[in-house]
């Protein structure tokens, strides 16, 4: 089946920095979404892409739809502490079964003050 | 709106005995999904379901069932829980292929 692989799988950094997490697969993908997901909640939706090239921003997030159809990836910038919890990419294939969505591992981000 | 509730929030099966998760959505979304969640492993796709009276089986299966006999539920059943069931389940909906709308899951352990 489709698979997605999201890096890095945790992200340790300094309150102000900027981060960097990335998805990719070797399927055509028609939508990438970007979710993020805080203790003892379900994820909740960021930013959502649904054209080759596409960049979208949602305030300090701006997240890329890859030009091959194979990769997103998803920028924070000057991070703060309530940025923390695990940002998940996810996915609709272009072959049938689009109503699928594929989720990527995740990737765990902590905020030093 | 309250927009994806699910019921209960936390549950303790013993093995063999059966339970069903609740899914609702006031959002007259035609999709929803009910997804498991274990520890480093993403979301895996269980069911899912394009509309009322039609569900498709998604990548995880085995040992659950769903129906789908209105827009807004989508009831999760398990019949003989086993401990590989124990996991955090959310339940999902969408507008078509636009993005999901998750509820705040359900935590359930099989001893």
């Amino acid at each position: 089946g489709q698979q997605l692989n999201q890096s890095p799988q945790s992200m340790f950094i300094q309150e102000g920095e900027d981060v960097s997490m990335n998805c990719t697969s070797s399927s055509i993908f028609n939508t990438w979404l970007w979710y993020k997901q805080d203790p003892g909640e379900g994820p909740v939706l960021l930013i959502a892409l649904y054209k080759a090239g596409e960049l979208t921003s949602n305030g300090r997030l701006t997240a890329q739809f890859g030009i091959t159809r194979k990769d997103s990836f998803l920028n924070i910038s000057a991070s703060i502490p309530s940025d923390v919890g695990i940002y998940f990419c996810a996915g609709r294939g272009a072959q049938g079964g689009s109503e699928k969505l594929v989720f990527g591992k995740g990737t765990k981000l902590t905020v030093n003050p | 709106n309250a927009g994806v509730t699910q019921t209960p929030k936390f549950r303790i099966l013993k093995i063999g005995q059966s339970m069903t998760l609740q899914c609702a959505q006031d959002m007259n979304h035609n999709y929803m999904y009910w997804y498991r969640q274990d520890p480093g492993m993403g979301l895996k796709l269980i069911y899912y379901s394009v509309g009322a009276g039609i569900t498709d089986k998604g990548e995880v299966p085995n040992g659950y069932n769903v129906s789908r006999s209105t827009t807004e539920d989508f009831p999760l059943r398990l019949e003989l829980a086993a401990p590989s069931q124990t996991s955090v389940y959310f339940c999902a909906s969408s507008y078509s292929l636009q993005g999901l709308f998750f509820g705040s899951g359900t935590q359930l352990s099989v001893l």
